[in-house]
């Protein structure tokens, strides 16, 4: 019963240009949602959130947008950067404690 | 301040020996969670600890899984006669209430039994 759903594996962006990664989720109860970044050997970052009262929420180069309707949420990277070569992963929390995770998205920056 | 800490890094056990992983929170945080991700897979919650007690423990395997906080060191999480199903990455968090939005993450054990 995957709750938070990440359906790209991969995606590969050219430096300088846009990179979008989507999330989807079905449990109706989620009211907030979390970004987080993760290199290979470390532990996940957060990186950015948003409220459900909210359907955009910017800082610096990210960006969330949250469609409640579709229960879609995407982050967009402008412009990417080799740096942001990473696995990124969208979440959910549960309940106070329990953050439901998805399976996470690998974005490649090409030079 | 140091970030979260855990340790060992890496650790390799055979398929029946015992497994402890540890986890140092961040200085001044008492709350614990422990996840577990395998490959290709999101991180998975198991269990949720305060300074000597267990809150939420309702992603822990029934068996052969146990987990403590206890007052004085650090959180273990403890895998009595590991498979080769236990391998996998295993982070610890920490944060200062009890809402996991604020949690810090560690680097991760990656467990491997052999």
């Amino acid at each position: 019963d995957q709750q938070v759903k990440q359906n790209s594996p991969s995606l590969s962006v050219q430096e300088g240009r846009i990179s979008i990664l989507n999330c989807d989720y079905t449990n109706s109860m989620f009211d907030y949602f979390l970004w987080y970044k993760k290199y290979p050997a470390e532990g996940p970052t957060f990186l950015i959130s948003i409220s459900s009262i909210k359907d955009k929420n910017e800082d610096g180069r990210f960006t969330v947008f949250l469609n409640k309707s579709a229960k879609h949420l995407s982050l967009h990277i402008v412009p990417s950067q080799p740096g942001d070569s990473a696995v990124y992963f969208c979440a959910a929390p549960d309940s106070n404690y329990q953050l439901i995770w998805g399976a996470g998205t690998k974005l490649i920056i090409k030079p | 301040n140091a970030g979260v800490m855990q340790n060992p890094r890496h650790l390799v056990r055979r398929r029946g020996q015992e497994a402890r992983l540890r986890c140092s929170p961040m200085k001044g945080h008492s709350h614990v969670y422990w996840y577990r991700q395998l490959p290709e897979e999101g991180l998975k919650f198991m269990v949720y600890l305060q300074k000597e007690n267990i809150i939420d423990e309702s992603g822990m395997p029934k068996e052969r899984f146990s987990a403590e906080f206890p007052k004085e060191g650090p959180s273990i999480l403890r895998i009595q006669q590991v498979v080769r199903g236990d391998s996998a990455a295993y982070f610890c968090a920490s944060s200062p209430t009890g809402q996991n939005t604020e949690a810090f993450f560690g680097q991760g054990t990656r467990l491997t039994v052999v």
